[in-house]
């Protein structure tokens, strides 16, 4: 079975500081893939940021970085120079060998100016 | 390039009552999934398809709904009675293929109110 746990229900940051958000994941796969969505008030979700199970570097996209510890099972994302943009549901998410999507209960990011 | 479409956007209807959800994938994407969000609550599957065969249906409450993907293409989900407890966002979402380091594209979703 493959279970992602986002224990950060709400979260507030000031305008241009950085934010981390948590997510730890369970599996029994060796290969699989770690993502982080965003979803605005409009419903859409917003693919962000991708994480092989094998790859040797942190992923990097613009202001989202991945920072990826696989002995601890975690895939936090952290968002430098935040913006008021950013307010959202962030979602965290895993596909390994069931070929499917197992999403977090997210996070509430809120940025204050 | 057009990204996943949904429609209708918003839906509401009275129980027991029959709905239908239709969703246009990104040209060229194989895999369709379709999934079921409730308030405050991670997308759950429903429903995978590869091309126009349904790999993954296990989750989907065959009782009351169903879906297709003709020419595998796009594709419908229908529920037939709907019940109060349907309430929810369905989202449809497409990728190239089905493989772990596939990131998904979703549409806006549909939100389908039962009253």
């Amino acid at each position: 079975a493959q279970k992602i746990t986002q224990t950060q229900p709400g979260m507030f940051v000031q305008e241009k500081e950085a934010v981390t958000l948590d997510c730890t994941y369970d599996t029994s796969d060796q290969s699989y893939g770690l993502f982080w969505y965003k979803q605005p008030s409009s419903g859409e979700m917003i693919f962000l940021i991708y994480q092989g199970s094998y790859d040797q570097q942190n992923a990097t996209e613009g202001r989202y970085s991945l920072n990826f510890q696989k002995a601890r099972k975690s895939a936090n994302l952290v968002i430098s120079a935040s913006q008021l943009g950013d307010s959202a549901m962030y979602f965290c998410a895993m596909m390994g060998s069931g070929n499917q999507f197992y999403f977090g209960t997210g996070t509430s990011l809120t940025v204050i100016p | 390039e057009a990204g996943v479409v949904q429609s209708p956007r918003y839906k509401i209807i009275e129980k027991k009552q029959p709905v239908a959800f239709w969703c246009n994938p990104i040209s060229g994407h194989n895999t369709l999934y379709w999934y079921l969000q409730n308030l405050g609550q991670g997308p759950e599957l429903l429903i995978r398809y590869e091309n126009e065969e349904a790999v993954d249906d296990s989750q989907l409450p065959k009782d009351r709904f169903s879906a297709e993907r003709l020419k595998g293409v796009d594709s419908t989900l229908k529920i037939q009675p709907a019940e109060l407890g349907d309430s929810a966002v369905y989202l449809c979402a497409s990728s190239l293929d089905g493989w772990a380091n596939t990131e998904a594209f979703f549409g806006q979703g549909t939100r389908l109110t039962v009253v």
